[in-house]
């Protein structure tokens, strides 16, 4: 199962929104409606922020969307702020009943 | 409070085996499946195995099937992860993560702290 394909690197100035894509194939993305988003600070544990698409967990600050067209998902942060610049991950459920990552975005806050 | 704390991690030589405890606490436990998710030094995150609530469907990424046997004991709110025939690849952060449903798919919603991995002679 190959990765899902993220950009390396994604940057915006604070206020602005940013959005970052996720590209699979249909026996992923494009085959269910189990995608989710981390966040991860550098050693820390991944944190999730978006599941099944587009839903948010309690406590997730509403400036974060996620939504699938196709074979991709995206996953769009409003009113950029400064505790936002971490690692992302996107992750599918997978045909196999396995789960595929993507390959990470760094955020970067200018 | 909702708690995964794992450990088991440490050295070991290539060829070698190794097993990898959680301990879940704050929910209950059987009703959820769980993950095991590795991070090599310095890159991505890459999902190793799964396991539903009963215990009764496991699941497991290519790269460590054949080598890798995940297991729960839903008395003792513990997961494990038995590693054989370990390889330097496998060097990694690993961590256990709690599904969001007694399947896995749906996201993995609380997640421990780590623990390190190192293959090697």
């Amino acid at each position: 199962q190959s990765a899902l394909t993220q950009p390396a690197s994604v940057s915006g100035s604070p206020g602005q929104s940013i959005t970052i894509s996720c590209t699979g194939t249909s026996s992923d993305i494009g085959g269910y409606n189990y995608v989710s988003w981390y966040q991860q600070y550098p050693g820390k544990a991944p944190k999730l922020m978006i599941y099944d698409v587009s839903n948010r967990p309690s406590g997730v600050s509403n400036r974060f969307s996620g939504s699938k067209s196709g074979n991709t998902a995206s996953l769009t942060i409003s009113g950029l702020q400064a505790e936002d610049e971490a690692d992302y991950y996107c992750s599918s459920y997978t045909s196999s009943s396995t789960y595929v990552f993507g390959t990470g975005t760094k955020v970067t806050v200018l | 409070e909702v708690q995964l704390l794992e450990s088991g991690g440490g050295l070991v030589q290539p060829g070698g085996s190794l097993r990898l405890s959680c301990a879940a606490s704050g929910f209950t436990f059987s009703s959820y499946a769980m993950s095991w998710v590795r991070q090599a030094p310095g890159k991505g995150l890459e999902w190793v195995s799964a396991i539903s609530g009963s215990g009764g469907s496991t699941y497991f990424a290519d790269s460590v099937k054949g080598r890798f046997t995940v297991s729960r004991d839903n008395s003792k709110n513990t997961l494990y992860l038995q590693m054989d025939s370990l390889r330097a690849e496998d060097t990694a952060v690993y961590y256990c993560a709690k599904d969001r449903l007694r399947l896995p798919g749906s996201g993995m919603d609380v997640w421990g702290q780590g623990t390190t991995v190192t293959v090697s002679s």
